[in-house]
């Protein structure tokens, strides 16, 4: 049973700070890594991927993998009131596509106070 | 380009009944993944299609079916309908089965009595 676990929060941050959130994952052989952003009644929708260790950054966003330690994270810089979110992390079996279905974890709700 | 459209965005069932569900796919995307979102569980992964065919599926019981046409449009359906099954439903498609370009519809939002 692939398990996805992340702190649920709230995790609040104030505006412009660094916000930080975690992911664990229990299947070592997972090869592809995603954090959604869901916002409150929302569909989710994808922010970033990642597949080798170390950082990948965009814009605002970096995520970090560690494979060794099944660990990946969301750092979100210079955090504005419109971050504020629910974050989702995701694990897959395959990189990309593959046959298997993506593993999400329960989320970590974020509030970036003004 | 239009988005991912899902069909209805509310319904309201019975125990006992059955559903059918309805996705859309972005236009030219041939993968659609369905996904069940509850308070408790988190977002779960249900099945996958692409083109008509299912590639795979999730720790679901057999009342949770689903089908793509060759259009890409793709139904699910629930049969015997239980409380437990009230929870957001969502579709996302891909240009192929790879998930960096996935993209999720509104969902339809399934309360069962």
């Amino acid at each position: 049973q692939k398990e996805v676990e992340q702190n649920s929060g709230p995790l609040s941050v104030p505006e412009g700070a660094i916000a930080s959130l975690n992911c664990t994952y229990s299947d070592r052989g997972s090869q592809s890594f995603f954090w959604y952003r869901q916002y409150s009644g929302k569909s989710p929708e994808l922010i970033m991927f990642i597949y080798s260790n170390g950082d990948k950054e965009d814009g605002r966003f970096t995520a970090q993998l560690n494979k060794a330690s099944q660990y990946v994270s969301l750092l979100i810089r210079d955090s504005q009131p419109s971050d504020s979110a629910t974050y989702l992390c995701a694990v897959n079996l395959y990189s990309g596509g593959g046959a298997d279905g993506l593993t999400f974890g329960k989320g970590t709700h974020l509030i970036i106070q003004p | 380009k239009a988005g991912v459209t899902q069909t209805p965005r509310y319904l309201i069932k019975t125990r006992g009944q059955q559903v059918t569900l309805s996705c859309s796919p972005i236009s030219g995307h041939r993968s659609v993944s369905w996904y069940q979102q509850t308070p408790g569980q988190g977002l779960q992964f249900l099945f996958e299609y692409f083109s008509e065919t299912q590639r795979n599926k999730g720790n679901f019981p057999g009342r949770f079916s689903g089908r793509q046409f060759s259009n890409s449009r793709s139904e699910m359906n629930v049969s015997t309908l239980e409380l437990g099954d009230s929870a957001l439903y969502l579709c996302a498609s891909s240009l192929f089965p790879d998930k960096e370009t996935q993209y999720f519809g509104p969902g339809t939002r399934l309360l069962v009595l």
